[in-house]
């Protein structure tokens, strides 16, 4: 079992919509909660940051951690097409020296 | 600032032929990695180097050496290429006490 799994998709909605992109990790260990962007022929980006349990919001962007269910979620609101990319979730234990990566959605917003 | 920058952006090599990738960046970064990336498998830590004068293995370190030169630069050898080191490979740096990675745009790399 990998230590983070991630659903890999394709995922396509309608622009507009808002998308759920979601992550299960198995080591209560992990403390740091990261989402990164992946544009076509692109290096990862960091979108979104969050330390143990709770949301964060940024823009159109929230970042939601459940540390008791080991459960992270990234939703976008009014999705666009330029949204279109793959998103990773990246964890981390308190040492935070190495990132355990999920395999990534593909997202595809259609206009 | 530049970031993280990696050359070249492509290369295609012969299998046994050697090669080196390098990265460099301008953030002051302590710690900076080497990673592959391949369909359906995520990134996968190849080596890194949490200051200068160190490096450790991660999770898939056969076939690579890697050199940290100074601080900012961090290159990835492959002595002898084989098809299997196709892939997309990224390097990374990270400043001390914080968790977030932030990446180059990436080598792709073909092996015939």
């Amino acid at each position: 079992q990998k230590e983070v799994e991630q659903d890999p998709g394709p995922l396509s909605v309608p622009e507009g919509a808002i998308v759920s992109l979601n992550c299960t990790y198995s080591n209560s260990a992990f403390q740091y909660f990261m989402w990164y962007r992946q544009y076509s022929r692109k290096g990862p980006e960091l979108l979104m940051y969050t330390y143990s349990s709770g949301n964060k919001e940024d823009g159109r962007f929230t970042a939601q951690v459940d540390k008791s269910s080991k459960y992270i979620s990234l939703f976008i609101r009014d999705s666009q097409p330029s949204d279109s990319a793959t998103y990773l979730c990246a964890t981390a234990p308190g040492s935070a020296r190495q990132l355990t990566f999920g395999s990534g959605t593909q997202l595809t917003v259609l206009p | 600032n530049a970031g993280v920058t990696q050359t070249p952006k492509f290369q295609v090599l012969k299998t046994g032929q050697s090669m080196t990738l390098q990265c460099a960046q301008d953030m002051n970064h302590n710690s900076m990695y080497w990673y592959r990336q391949d369909p359906g498998m995520g990134l996968r830590l190849i080596y890194y180097s949490a200051s200068e004068g160190t490096t450790d293995k991660g999770e898939v370190p056969n076939g690579y050496n890697v050199s940290r030169l100074n601080k900012r630069e961090f290159s990835l050898r492959l002595e002898s290429a084989a098809p299997s080191q196709t892939s997309v490979y990224f390097c990374a740096s990270r400043r001390t006490g914080q968790s977030e990675q932030y990446f180059g745009p990436g080598t792709r790399l073909t092996v015939t």
